[in-house]
């Protein structure tokens, strides 16, 4: 069974600019969420995604935004990029989004220059 | 304060050696309690949860939660230096949002 896929795994952009993360769940996981992790904060909950549904959101700006598709996979987006948002970006799939029993990706770890 | 306290370390322990790795939280609500491990350049493991107060042993791995202090803790017992990596410990009220401690990086010497 494959585990969770995350595209790309480094991103280097420019302040100012967009980027966009995408996610592949396991088969057959519904519920997607995603996280920031910075050596400074640890892993912060960005939002949660059920069934195309966003079901839960962090304290994170509108620049943070998210998406997921009728297959499950999901997207993060972050617009006008600052220089703190290099962080690892890290997504996790559950079967029933109970969220006790994820499944975390490697990450994209993207660098604002 | 935020929800999940956990010290970051690092922490430093002679292979064999019984590991106690410890977070404190402060949301009654929480009901699940997780510990991820996390090697380097890798996204975390789950290790195991524990639903409410109690002990769930798993191998060398025993987690234990008490609600009434709200105290969280992984014990590894006979250490090895693949334990060496970042552990998290994480609770979920049920709400679609776990929420995670810092990370504590331990190593194992041999």
């Amino acid at each position: 069974k494959a585990g969770v896929t995350q595209t790309p795994r480094y991103l280097i952009k420019t302040r100012g600019q967009q980027v966009t993360l995408s996610c592949s769940p396991i088969s057959g996981h519904r519920s997607v969420s995603w996280y920031q992790q910075t050596p400074g904060q640890g892993l912060q909950f960005l939002f949660e995604y059920f069934s195309e549904t966003q079901r839960n959101k962090g304290n994170f700006p509108g620049r943070f935004s998210g998406r997921q598709f009728s297959n499950s996979r999901s997207e993060m987006n972050v617009s006008t990029l600052e220089l703190g948002d290099s962080a690892l970006y890290l997504c996790a799939s559950s079967s029933l989004g109970a969220n006790t029993e994820a499944f975390f990706g490697q990450g994209t770890r993207l660098t604002v220059v | 304060q935020k929800e999940v306290e956990q010290d970051p370390g690092p922490l430093s322990v002679p292979e064999g050696a019984i590991v106690s790795l410890n977070c404190t939280y402060s949301n009654s609500a929480f009901q699940y309690f997780m510990w991820y491990r996390q090697y380097s350049r890798k996204g975390p493991e789950l290790l195991m949860y524990t639903y409410s107060s109690g002990n769930k042993e798993d191998g060398r791995f025993t987690a234990q939660v008490d609600k009434s202090s709200k105290y969280i803790s992984l014990f590894i017992r006979d250490s090895q230096p693949s334990d060496s990596a970042t552990y998290l410990c994480a609770a979920y009220t049920g709400g679609f949002k776990t929420i995670f401690g810092a990370g504590t990086r331990l190593f194992v010497k041999a």
